[in-house]
């Protein structure tokens, strides 16, 4: 199947940490990304994590992978106002770029 | 380096009509893919291009076309167009080179079909 399930939203006050997840289903996936969309904006790339992985953590952002449930998690610690947006995880085959991209998961900061 | 480019960044067309959208890769990136987000089906692959030719088609109808350029610059062409097909279009560019395959966005174009 080609499914990749986010829940909708999640909501954090400034300074908190923030925890979105992702489940996926294909288990050929190589990479797994994660995509931050800003109100009328397209999609900026965050970080991604190679499918033989755990974790891997990158300034404010750690993501950790459980391969075994096929469950993808991005940490955001001290998360700010700015973080506001829609998160979207997305799986990917090793060579190609066709993602399979999970429904989006939207942060709201409060301050 | 500049980033992904598309134009226009808005459009408004009839029911029926055909729509040309353009997409700029970022310098170097030969490897073009688009991709059709709504409120409904949120974001869904339509088709990738590489060295002038289709790589990877998505899931849907033949209404939808696209090609690349030399220059790697692509097009994507919706014909006979629904109100259904009232999305943003979002174009993505990536070096083709391995292994991590990781894609950069442009801003989209923004589709309403009246």
């Amino acid at each position: 199947g080609e499914d990749v399930e986010q829940s909708l939203f999640l909501s954090v006050r400034e300074g908190d940490s923030s925890v979105i997840n992702c489940t996926y289903t294909d288990s050929s996936s190589t990479y797994l990304y994660w995509y931050k969309q800003e109100p009328g904006a397209g999609l900026q790339l965050l970080t991604y994590i190679f499918s033989n992985m755990d974790m891997k953590q990158d300034q404010r952002l750690t993501v950790l992978l459980n391969k075994k449930d096929k469950h993808l998690s991005l940490r955001i610690a001290d998360t700010q106002t700015g973080d506001s947006a829609i998160y979207f995880c997305a799986e990917g085959t090793s060579g190609t770029y066709k993602y399979i991209f999970g429904t989006g998961t939207r942060l709201k900061v409060l301050a | 380096k500049a980033g992904v480019t598309q134009t226009p960044r808005y459009l408004i067309k009839t029911r029926g009509q055909q729509v040309t959208l353009s997409c700029s890769p970022i310098s170097g990136h030969r490897s073009v893919s688009w991709y059709q987000q709504t409120p409904g089906q949120g974001l869904q692959f339509l088709f990738e291009y590489f060295s002038e030719t289709q790589r990877n088609k998505g899931n849907f109808p033949g209404r939808f076309s696209g090609r690349q350029f030399s220059n790697s610059r692509s097009e994507m062409n919706v014909s006979t167009l629904e109100l259904g097909d009232s999305a943003l279009y979002l174009c993505a560019s990536s070096l083709n080179r391995g292994p991590t395959y990781e894609q950069y966005f442009g801003p989209g174009t923004r589709l309403t079909v009246t």
